[in-house]
């Protein structure tokens, strides 16, 4: 069965800082993945997403991934962390067989002063 | 373009009454989707529909929920004699299918949810 594995719940970073969300994916087949986030009491918003053009995607507010076949990972980055990146990062992956959005457990991402 | 319209926005009820839940996709989407979420985790797939049609339901998805989508426009979830263990957020999604999505396969457009304690 297909699963996305987010390792690491709690994440702490201070201002400034590099960001490192981690994500790994079982699959047999190429997968599309995607990184969300999401605000307290708020819906999911799309980060960025692979689709196998570029290993290396770039999504909104300086976030990126790379996506890693060897490895089965699609970690999440970013150089300097802000005050306002403080929320629950959740990868998933899509396979075109079915409809749905595979989660993992999520990440919450605490940004010090 | 407006995004995903998701009605209540918080829901109490009781153990062993019913609700329902609306959610109206960005208009041209042709999917939605419903996903569960409990509190520390990630969204759980429940159900989606391809235009009016129900293509695929979780497990999860017990006799008690039942979803519709009767003009392949908005789409209602509802909960029969509702348990505690049914408190979540309740998500929709909605996204273009593969034949209309272009670079955009995959990418599902969430709404705000509706949250339901059940007392």
């Amino acid at each position: 069965a297909q699963s996305v594995t987010q390792l690491g719940s709690h994440v702490s970073v201070s201002e400034g800082a590099l960001v490192l969300l981690r994500c790994n994916y079982s699959s047999s087949v190429p997968p599309y993945l995607f990184w969300y986030v999401q605000y307290p009491n708020q819906g999911l918003q799309l980060l960025l997403k692979y689709t196998s053009a570029a290993t290396l995607v770039k999504g909104i507010n300086g976030f990126e991934a790379e996506f890693k076949k060897s490895e089965t990972s699609f970690h999440l980055t970013k150089p300097s962390a802000h005050m306002s990146d403080a929320a629950e990062y959740f990868c998933a992956v899509y396979y075109n067989q079915g409809g749905k959005l595979i989660f993992g457990q999520g990440t919450e991402l605490s940004v010090k002063p | 373009d407006t995004g995903v319209s998701q009605d209540p926005r918080h829901k109490i009820t009781k153990r062993g009454q019913n609700v329902t839940f609306r959610c109206d996709p960005i208009s041209e989407h042709n999917r939605l989707y419903w996903y569960r979420q409990t509190l520390g985790q990630g969204p759980e797939f429940l159900t989606y529909f391809q235009n009016e049609a129900q293509l695929e339901k979780s497990r999860l998805l017990s006799d008690r929920f039942s979803a519709e989508r009767p003009k392949g426009s908005f789409s209602t979830l509802e909960i029969q004699r509702t348990e505690q263990g049914d408190s979540a957020m309740y998500l929709c999604a909605s996204s273009l299918s593969q034949g209309r999505a272009s670079g955009r396969l995959g990418e599902q457009y969430f709404g705000p949810g509706t949250r339901l304690t059940v007392t």
